[in-house]
């Protein structure tokens, strides 16, 4: 079946902006994670979900970053008021249900100016 | 908290050369899992291999495979004849065992693979 797709895939914006990206797993996986990559660097996690539920938002940088999952399938990554220092690769990620292999999508590619 | 180093930011060989690729890591917990991935110039992340820290022997999946040292906590990639196609970022990622749910990956900086002609 189809892999992970995520939208868009290339999103630039103004600093002090809303920015909405968005994930479609993998058919059938029960867990979602996001990862932020920042150039030259490893990803980083971010949150992940189980179902609908979001189970750790430790990575989270701070209150301006948000995510939500509510059917348990597509996930919305938000990030409000836009800066500078948000601009990065973000990862999404899915897994069956207690799935070690996690398969990624292809990334969004936020800069903000 | 978890934490892998990747020491080698950079490395280059010849193709057809057989080249190691670092990896350390620090961790309290007894089972766990760890993994290499490759993200070539597309960005894609690409699952090259994994090893459960149960198992004694060491994975291997074709030209790739892993010198995994639990002691040491230590988890080299070795890829065998390279390929120009092998040229990528190579991660180095731990994940802890769960019973139940999922587990974030943590990952290492990366090495920048180049394989030249």
């Amino acid at each position: 079946g189809a892999g992970v797709s995520q939208s868009p895939r290339y999103k630039v914006t103004k600093r002090g902006q809303d920015v909405a990206l968005r994930c479609d797993p993998i058919s059938g996986h029960v867990s979602l994670y996001w990862y932020r990559q920042a150039l030259g660097q490893g990803p980083e996690f971010l949150t992940y979900f189980n179902y609908e539920a979001q189970q750790d938002k430790s990575g989270l940088p701070n209150d301006r970053f948000s995510a939500e999952r509510p059917e348990g399938s597509i996930s919305t990554l938000t990030i409000q008021r836009t800066e500078q220092r948000d601009s990065a690769m973000y990862r999404c990620a899915s897994s069956l249900y207690s799935g070690v292999e996690q398969y990624f999508g292809p990334g969004t590619r936020l800069t903000v100016t | 908290a978890q934490t892998v180093t990747q020491s080698q930011p950079e490395m280059s060989v010849q193709e057809a050369e057989t080249v190691t690729l670092s990896c350390t890591y620090d961790t309290s917990e007894n089972n766990y899992y760890l993994f290499w991935y490759k993200q070539p110039p597309s960005r894609q992340m690409i699952l090259v291999i994994r090893q459960e820290a149960y198992k004694q022997q060491n994975a291997t999946e074709n030209r790739f495979s892993v010198n995994f040292q639990k002691a040491a906590k230590s988890f080299s990639l070795k890829i065998s004849d390279s390929q120009l196609g092998d040229t990528a970022m190579y991660f180095c990622a731990f994940m802890k065992h769960q019973t139940q749910g999922a587990q974030k990956l943590v990952f290492g900086q990366g090495t920048r693979l180049t394989i030249n002609p």
